[in-house]
């Protein structure tokens, strides 16, 4: 099955610095998704990106589906962006997401 | 339009007890995923649900099973609770294979 890896593991960023982290795919996929886990545990979507590039605010994500990778920025990090950023993806005719370990990201006033 | 609805939110049950957790999905949403997320394991995929037929199913024993209603609402249930099935159960809801929409999960503690 795909395998997804996640970069850097864990990650600490003074207040108002930039970050980018990755997301490596094993295979061609159809759906990628990153996912920002609040500390009650739900996962709150930021981007559906199976390729090419969005912007929301602060956030932006680019898929490069060719070479099998996703980055998502954080510009001007703020303690509220602290929490684990999942990367998940499905390759095949199902539904099923397969979601890489995470980044844990602390953001320190 | 409302979220994606989870209940409980939390649980306790005991070695051997069986439970049942429930899923709302947003309106207009036919695709119900649950996934598992457990410290050692990550998030895992348990099931999906798609117009009351289950479409696909994860590497997990007979004892998780799940269903799904007509008015796409779904229910997962585990029997013969062990320890290792403490974790946190999601909920995902997608219209038909897209972008999945998670609910706030259902906490596990098996004593």
């Amino acid at each position: 099955g795909i395998q997804v890896e996640q970069s850097p593991p864990d990650l600490i960023l003074q207040e108002g610095a930039n970050s980018t982290l990755r997301c490596n795919f094993s295979d061609s996929v159809n759906n990628l998704q990153w996912f920002h886990q609040n500390p009650w545990g739900q996962l709150i979507n930021l981007f559906y990106i199976p390729s090419g590039t969005k912007q929301n605010g602060r956030l932006s994500a680019t898929t490069v589906a060719t070479e099998r990778y996703s980055l998502l920025y954080i510009s001007s990090s703020q303690t509220t962006d602290s929490g684990v950023y999942f990367c998940a993806v499905n390759g095949g005719a199902t539904n099923k997401l397969i979601f890489g370990t995470g980044t844990l990201l602390a953001v320190q006033p | 339009k409302a979220g994606v609805t989870q209940t409980p939110r939390y649980l306790i049950k005991t070695r051997g007890q069986q439970v049942t957790l429930s899923c709302s999905p947003i309106s207009g949403h036919r695709s119900v995923s649950w996934y598992q997320q457990t410290p050692g394991q990550g998030l895992q995929f348990l099931f999906e649900y798609f117009s009351e037929t289950q479409r696909n199913k994860g590497n997990f024993p007979g004892r998780f099973s799940g269903r799904q209603f007509s008015n796409s609402r779904s229910e997962m249930n585990v029997s013969t609770l062990e320890l290792g099935d403490s974790a946190l159960y999601l909920c995902a809801s997608s219209f038909s294979g897209d972008e999945q929409f998670f609910g706030p999960g259902t906490r596990l503690t098996v004593l």
